[in-house]
């Protein structure tokens, strides 16, 4: 079982360009989300997804948009970089049968905007 | 606002034990948190607290204070592998969770 894998590990990008970051999850949970974070700041929610076909917004999403087609799938997309943009991005996801359910975190992508 | 507040570093010798603290101000409150992350990797779940008290498990402790908007996390009997940021997180009246910026904790032989 691999829980939940995030594509690209790492990527460099000029700013202005567009970019999905890719997450997929094989635990059949119902809730997923979107985190950057950032040195010395705590992880901020960018989008959230209670259940397929549903999204909603966070803390800080603007600049940045998703999709849940399905349950296994929640991609990031940045439509054009800025380097403020420049994080970590974390993908996690919960069963969500209860809202305070764990959050099961994926290994994360380096993002640098140039 | 919402304001989560760890120390930002601490240091520990192996076979000792640490106390992480945490206070909160959210609007709100659903429960609070604990993650461990190793340097360059995800979170994984640690704890959650949504009573008062402290909840054992193994060689860690965490102990929640709702009057007082309060947690710590009690490590005992330090290992090297204990090296880690800690991250405490409140769920608050919407079930967001508000995450604290990390306690860095180190342990040194």
């Amino acid at each position: 079982i691999a829980g939940i894998t995030q594509a690209p590990t790492s990527q460099i990008l000029a700013a202005g360009r567009r970019m999905t970051l890719r997450c997929t999850q094989d635990m059949r949970h119902n809730a997923m989300y979107w985190y950057r974070q950032d040195l010395g700041l705590g992880l901020r929610l960018i989008h959230y997804s209670n259940t397929a076909g549903t999204t909603g917004k966070g803390e800080v999403p603007d600049g940045y948009s998703v999709s849940r087609a399905n349950t296994d799938d929640f991609p990031l997309t940045l439509a054009s970089a800025v380097p403020s943009q420049t994080s970590v991005y974390f993908c996690a996801s919960s069963d969500g049968d209860t809202p305070t359910d764990t959050q099961y975190f994926g290994p994360g992508t380096r993002l640098t905007v140039l | 606002g919402q304001n989560i507040d760890q120390p930002t570093e601490m240091t520990a010798t192996e076979g000792a034990i640490v106390q992480i603290n945490c206070t909160y101000q959210t609007s709100g409150f659903n429960g609070l948190f604990w993650y461990q992350q190793h340097a360059g990797e995800a979170p994984t779940f640690l704890s959650y607290n949504v009573l008062d008290g402290l909840e054992e498990k193994g060689r860690f402790s965490s102990f929640l204070s709702r009057s007082k908007g309060y947690s710590y996390l009690l490590l005992k009997e330090l290992q090297m592998k204990d090296s880690a940021s800690y991250l405490c997180a409140v769920a608050d009246s919407n079930y967001q969770l508000i995450w604290g910026a990390g306690t860095k904790l180190i342990i040194k032989p």
